[in-house]
């Protein structure tokens, strides 16, 4: 079974600093996707950015970057130059390269203050 | 936008009814998965169908089921309603239902279903 972490509740920033939101995973399986999704207050699910487990290279997708550490089973999603648009809550969420379900983590209220 | 569409936006319904939640992939996606969104549950996978075929069960229950039609749009089917069915639900669709390039999931904007 996989399962997601995410330790923050709640984040605040101000508006053009860069954040960082944690996330760490537990699978079993070899081969895995991480991904990060933005679900602001109007409620819908953005897809912000994927990370495969055998991807040599960080993730980045214009402000934001995955930082993928493998050994650590951590992919922490960096946002840089904050908005007051990204005020949000961010979930990070796995799913095995064989398998469909997006397993989700409990989720980060991001609040940018201007 | 996401491409992915779901109607309604909201229903409200009494305990025992039974509802449909409707959902049509973006273009050229055969996978499409339904998610349930609650205070209490989080975010819990319920059920994928890929090209017509179910794909996967998650945690769905025995009153709900689903079935994804030629047109490859599908449709969540909720029973006996009860009040802790109360929850956003999503529709996902994705190209590929495997890992690697377009194994991204795009969701629709949610049907908010209240059960009083």
């Amino acid at each position: 079974a996989q399962k997601i972490t995410q330790t923050q509740p709640g984040m605040f920033v101000q508006e053009k600093e860069a954040v960082t939101l944690d996330c760490t995973y537990d699978t079993s399986d070899p081969s895995y996707g991480l991904f990060w999704y933005k679900q602001p207050s109007s409620g819908e699910m953005i897809f912000l950015i994927y990370q495969g487990s055998y991807d040599q290279q960080n993730a980045t997708e214009g402000r934001y970057s995955l930082n993928f550490q493998k050994a650590r089973k951590s992919a922490n999603l960096v946002i840089s130059a904050s908005q007051l648009g990204d005020s949000a809550m961010y979930f990070c969420a796995t799913k095995e390269t064989s398998g469909s379900r997006l397993t989700f983590g409990e989720g980060t209220q991001l609040t940018v203050n201007p | 936008d996401s491409g992915v569409t779901q109607t309604p936006k909201h229903l409200i319904t009494a305990t025992g009814q039974r509802v449909t939640l409707r959902c049509s992939p973006r273009s050229g996606d055969l996978s499409v998965y339904w998610y349930q969104q609650s205070l209490d549950q989080g975010l819990q996978f319920l059920i994928q169908y890929y090209n017509g075929e179910e794909r996967a069960k998650g945690n769905i229950l025995e009153r709900f089921s689903a079935q994804q039609f030629p047109d490859l749009h599908s449709e969540l089917n909720l029973s006996s309603l009860e009040l802790g069915d109360s929850a956003l639900y999503f529709c996902a669709s994705s190209v590929a239902d495997w890992g690697g390039q377009g194994c991204e999931q795009y969701f629709g904007p949610g049907t908010r279903l209240t059960v009083t």
